[in-house]
Order: structure tokens, then C-alpha cells, then sequence
């Protein structure tokens, strides 16, 4: 059965630091993808990334970016010079090729980014 | 592009009343989603359809919860008769289905706030 964990329920930080939100995950399928998906205060569900498990490269966007480990079965975002704009609940999440479209999502992790 | 559209926002309700939440995909989106979102349990998936075709219902907590799909672009979530622990955030999400159905990314609508009183 798929699962994924966010252990960090709650993060607070000033503004202009990093932070770095974990994610691990559970399949037995060798074929699978990663999502995470941002959560703002106003209460939508928005797409940031999709990473399938055959590419372990890492990926930059703008301040955001992903480090996807196989190995120890994690797919942590990090937010660089973080603004208080990014404060939201940011969720992690799984789907496999045999489960057919269903997505399972982790906790979510609350992140406060303080002025 | 409009995203997907869910109505209405907010649905303030009585128990034992009928609740119809409402969502409008992606137009061109072959799949269509019903989460729930609750502090206890989270994001789960309720249902999602295929070409209208309910595909996996597995999610849909009781026989109260119903959900439709008459057309490509109209699917409804009913739930009768509604109960205080109902209350919930409900989303509707849509995805392509161009690739593999598990690959394709799920869009969210801004999603639905069912308060049961």
C-alpha cells in the first residue's frame, strides 16, 4: 500500500531564510510519481511539481527546488529566501501506475514565513 | 483558461437536508476527482470518473454520498441525508488522461465548505 509521511507538521521562520519541507514515501511500485502541491490561506489546492521515479534529477524553479532520493525514499522541497507570500500548507503526494489515478496525499506541513 | 469550477464556495446547512455540490472540469480533462479534505483525516479521495464512467467509488464513505458525471463537463456530489460530521472541504480536481491516467497531473477547483449544522 502507498503512504507518504510529512513529519513536520508545523514550520515557522523569518523571512529571507531557507526552509526545507520533508516528504518520504511507500510503494512497491517501480513505477510511481511525486507531487507537491501548495495550499495558500485562501484555501485552494495548487500544483507546483510532478517528478516521475525514473528521474532523480534534481529541479529548480525560481526559489523553489526539489531533491528526489530513490535511495532513501524521500522528495523534500526546499524554499530559498523564503517571503511571507509562502506561507500556506504544503502537501506531498504519491500516485502509482497500479492504483490507477488515485493520489495519496501526505499531512501537510503548515509553514509560517514571519516578517 | 478557466480552471476547474466548483460551486457553490460555502453551504451552510441543517442536518438531515440534501446537499449537491457542484464542479465544472477542465474542458478536455478525461478525469474527473472528488476529494474531501477534514482535519482528522485529511485529503481523501471520494470518487473520480473516466469519460463519465465512475471508475473507483471506494472512497464514497456511505450510501448517503452519491456522485454523478451526466456529461463531460457537469459532475455533481450529493449527499442525503447530510450529518454533522459531514462537514468537510470538498474538491473536485480534473486531469488530461492524454499519458497514463496516474501520471497526469490533478487540478484543483477552489473547492466547496459544507458546514452541517
Amino acid at each position: 500500500a502507498q503512504k507518504v509521511t510529512q513529519a513536520q507538521t508545523e514550520i515557522s521562520v523569518v523571512e529571507k531564510e531557507d526552509v526545507t519541507l520533508d516528504c518520504v514515501y511507500e510503494t512497491r511500485d517501480t513505477t510511481y510519481y511525486l507531487f507537491w502541491y501548495k495550499q495558500p490561506p485562501s484555501g485552494e489546492l495548487v500544483f507546483l511539481i510532478r517528478r516521475n521515479s525514473f528521474d532523480e534529477q534534481n529541479e529548480i524553479s525560481g526559489r523553489y527546488s526539489w531533491n528526489f532520493q530513490k535511495s532513501t525514499s524521500s522528495f523534500n522541497f526546499t524554499i530559498t529566501a523564503s517571503q511571507v507570500v509562502d506561507s500556506a500548507v504544503y502537501f506531498c503526494a504519491l500516485s502509482e501506475t497500479t492504483s490507477g489515478s488515485r493520489l495519496t496525499f501526505g499531512e501537510g506541513t503548515q509553514l509560517t514565513v514571519n516578517p | 483558461d478557466a480552471g476547474v469550477i466548483q460551486s457553490p464556495r460555502h453551504e451552510v446547512t441543517e442536518m438531515g437536508q440534501e446537499v449537491t455540490l457542484r464542479c465544472k472540469p477542465i474542458s478536455g480533462h478525461d478525469y474527473l476527482f472528488w476529494y474531501r479534505q477534514t482535519m482528522m483525516r485529511g485529503l481523501e479521495l471520494l470518487i473520480y470518473f473516466n469519460n463519465n464512467v465512475p471508475i473507483d467509488d471506494s472512497g464514497m464513505p456511505e450510501d448517503r454520498f452519491s456522485a454523478k458525471m451526466p456529461n463531460a463537463s457537469f459532475s455533481t456530489l450529493k449527499i442525503q441525508p447530510s450529518e454533522p460530521r459531514d462537514s468537510a472541504v470538498y474538491f473536485c480536481a480534473s486531469a488530461s488522461g492524454t499519458l497514463n491516467p496516474s501520471t497526469d497531473t490533478q487540478y484543483f477547483g477552489p473547492g466547496t465548505r459544507l458546514t452541517v449544522l
